[in-house]
């Protein structure tokens, strides 16, 4: 079946780690999304990638880095730049613009 | 900038009665909106959207939102209300600046008693 698979599903960090959070779709959809999630702030757009090899900083980029080498594949590191990184981490791809499939998330939690 | 917002944290309804959800909109140009809904430690799902045409918009799990151009609204509706719809819903809306940004408001928690 097509879909998003993020993993891991839970990941724990020390600080001043990086993390790499993995995102994979299969829908050959040509876009991909990284969100953030924090309760009562709703979604938060971290990067989005319309196109292999280019991407775009969204709303809150600062302690983000993403690559996108792969139309499947988008995946986001959470470095030790980032001063509060424990939140719920949403990926999506899309192919028409504004209907997101979205993967099942990865929680990060920093000890 | 284009944003929603979505102003009641929480809405109770009970089952059987119509619900509704509310979201207002602030963008420049015509409006790309849209609604989403999140069931618990999961990611979202696409319910429907509003482009142009009809200002009623029919979508999942029959669920349908009522696009008001003059109150700048874009309310989510169902006429009868089940404990499955239980959930937590976004409103979200296409930025004008990159057609693939798309920018969520903060939530509306859901809650259908039995």
């Amino acid at each position: 079946d097509g879909g998003i698979t993020q993993s891991p599903k839970y990941l724990f960090r020390k600080e001043g780690q990086n993390v790499t959070l993995s995102c994979e779709q299969n829908l050959n959809h040509d876009a991909m999304y990284w969100y953030r999630q924090d309760p009562g702030q709703g979604l938060r757009l971290i990067y989005y990638s319309q196109i292999v090899n280019d991407f775009q900083k969204g709303d809150i980029a600062e302690g983000y880095s993403v690559s996108r080498e792969k139309k499947e594949s988008f995946p986001l590191t959470v470095t030790s730049a980032q001063k509060n990184p424990t939140a719920f981490y949403l990926c999506a791809s899309s192919m028409v613009p504004g209907e997101l499939f979205f993967g099942e998330g990865s929680r990060l939690t920093v000890l | 900038a284009q944003s929603v917002a979505q102003p009641e944290d929480q809405v109770n309804v009970a089952e059987g009665n119509p619900l509704t959800v509310k979201c207002t909109y602030s963008v420049s140009g015509n409006p790309y909106l849209f609604w989403y809904v999140q069931y618990p430690n999961r990611g979202l799902q696409f319910l429907l959207k509003y482009i142009t045409g009809d200002n009623l918009v029919k979508g999942s799990y029959g669920f349908e939102a009522e696009f008001n151009k003059s109150q700048t609204s874009f309310h989510l509706k169902k006429p009868s209300a089940l404990v499955s719809d239980s959930a937590l819903y976004f409103c979200a809306v296409r930025d004008r600046s990159s057609a693939s940004k798309i920018i969520f408001g903060s939530g509306t928690r859901l809650s259908i008693r039995p």
